[in-house]
């Protein structure tokens, strides 16, 4: 296989504060992106996604932004919930029109009460 | 609107068997895509399905293979199971014009023994 994947990286987060999970994209040319998250035995869970032509999208409780410049994605999680524990996702689409995505290794959200 | 099912969900085969596993997309969508999805190697892409034909395929042995058929479902086939071939199968669902959204169904969770 393409991917990576080895160790998770954690990310442990108070109830109530907000998160900020970090993905490095690998193509250039990428000109859509994906926030997913995952939770125990469950398929990965469309969160929000941009475009390229974006720097910031906002959904319900959930910001993503994209710097082109460094091929960088953030999500930002406000007012982090326990429901908000799991893996989070980044994925590329690299263009031409299909839907061949790229995945980052994940990020471990941990909510503490 | 229903989301993307697969069946089964859980199935356990022995080394050198083969195994069929079926997706159904959301109502709609045309395109299917396969993932693999390991701890050691995160999400890897399979391959994708359009209108009953290949269009992208991922870096995986020519055991793995798949077919679209005309309602859009889909199904993977894997033969001459290996150990390593355990893995959580993910099915992804997208195609409205223009949109590169996609949707993953629950996944089918195979055991090799």
């Amino acid at each position: 296989g393409e991917s990576v994947g080895l160790h998770l990286p954690t990310l442990s987060v108070q109830e109530g504060d907000n998160s900020i999970i970090n993905c490095a994209y690998s193509n250039s040319a990428s000109d859509y992106f994906i926030w997913y998250k995952q939770e125990s035995g469950k398929g990965p869970q469309f969160i929000i996604d941009i475009r390229s032509n974006m720097d910031k999208r906002q959904g319900q409780r959930v910001t993503v932004l994209l710097n082109k410049t460094v091929k960088h994605l953030s999500l930002q999680i406000a007012a982090t919930q326990p429901g908000d524990s799991a893996v989070y996702f980044c994925a590329e689409n690299p263009g031409s029109g299909t839907y061949k995505y790229i995945f980052g290794t994940g990020t471990r959200l941990k909510v503490l009460a | 609107k229903a989301g993307v099912t697969q069946t089964p969900r859980y199935l356990i085969k022995t080394r050198g068997q083969q195994v069929t596993l079926s997706c159904s997309p959301i109502s709609g969508h045309r395109s299917v895509s396969w993932y693999q999805q390991t701890p050691g190697q995160g999400l890897q892409f399979l391959f994708e399905y359009f209108s009953e034909t290949q269009r992208n395929k991922g870096n995986f042995p020519g055991r793995f293979s798949g077919r679209q058929f005309s309602n859009s479902r889909s199904e993977m086939n894997v033969s001459t199971l290996e150990l390593g071939d355990s893995a959580l199968y993910l099915c992804a669902s997208s195609g409205l014009a223009g949109m590169y959204e996609q949707f993953f169904g629950p996944g089918t969770r195979l055991t090799v023994l």
